[in-house]
């Protein structure tokens, strides 16, 4: 059974950092793009980075470009996002989505995690 | 801030057919693949159409999908209650170093 498994989120002032996680189980973890997904309360999606199965490829959305960055380590079937110098606007739901695909220009996410809350305030 | 644009809302009886567009432009439709997700409140995204017009194994063959030019559609007929939900495009954007858009939802509501 495919398993993504979020967590790091919490109660952040703006302007620090904070590093989310997303451990994975159940399938060939290094075989596939993986990518992290925002739910602002109330809000609709947002696309906020991607990696290829090899970290080769990497993208950002243009609101976290310089400030977040996305790395993973096959090894330890781990997905991460360590985000830098937080907005409130950064508040939001995050999801770990597996790709079904290696690379990323493709949408294609099969499994999504149940998402860690992140929160900037003061 | 979204690329694509959907209405904000749909509504239909049971057993009607309803229609959600998502408009684009030629660096994310136009050249590249259209998915939609459905999010049933309070859960995660589920993978309803990919490629375009393909569905997943599991999905009802009720739900299509459809795309021409810079814009494409969902089509779900046979409306049920559990259909209420909302309702997201998404595809690649090409322009400047590429990213990901989803458009910007659509909630559904079975009268």
């Amino acid at each position: 059974e495919v398993q993504l498994v979020e967590s790091g989120g919490g109660l952040v002032q703006p302007g620090r950092s904070l590093r989310l996680s997303c451990a994975a189980s159940g399938f060939t973890f290094d075989d596939y793009a993986m990518h992290w997904v925002r739910q602002a309360p109330g809000k609709g999606l947002e696309w906020v980075s991607g990696i290829s199965w090899n970290s080769g490829s990497i993208g950002y959305a243009d609101s976290v470009k310089g400030r977040f960055t996305i790395s993973r380590d096959n090894a330890k079937n781990s997905l991460y996002l360590q985000m830098n110098s937080l907005r409130a606007e950064d508040t939001a739901l995050y999801y770990c989505a597996k790709d079904r695909e290696r690379w990323l220009q493709l949408l294609d996410f099969d499994y999504w995690g149940q998402g860690t809350l992140v929160t900037v305030s003061s | 801030q979204s690329v694509l644009t959907q209405p904000p809302s749909a509504s239909g009886t049971p057993g009607q057919r309803v229609t959600i567009s998502c408009s684009g432009s030629s660096s994310n439709i136009g050249s590249n693949y259209v998915y939609w997700y459905q999010q049933l409140p309070g859960t995660a995204p589920k993978l309803l159409i990919y490629r375009n017009n393909q569905r997943p194994s599991g999905v009802p063959d009720r739900f299509s999908g459809s795309k021409s030019g810079t814009s494409a559609s969902l089509a779900i007929s046979g409306l049920r209650s559990e259909d209420e939900a909302d309702y997201y495009c998404a595809a690649w954007d090409d322009s400047l170093s590429g990213e990901g858009v989803f458009g910007t939802g659509t909630k559904v509501t079975v009268l």
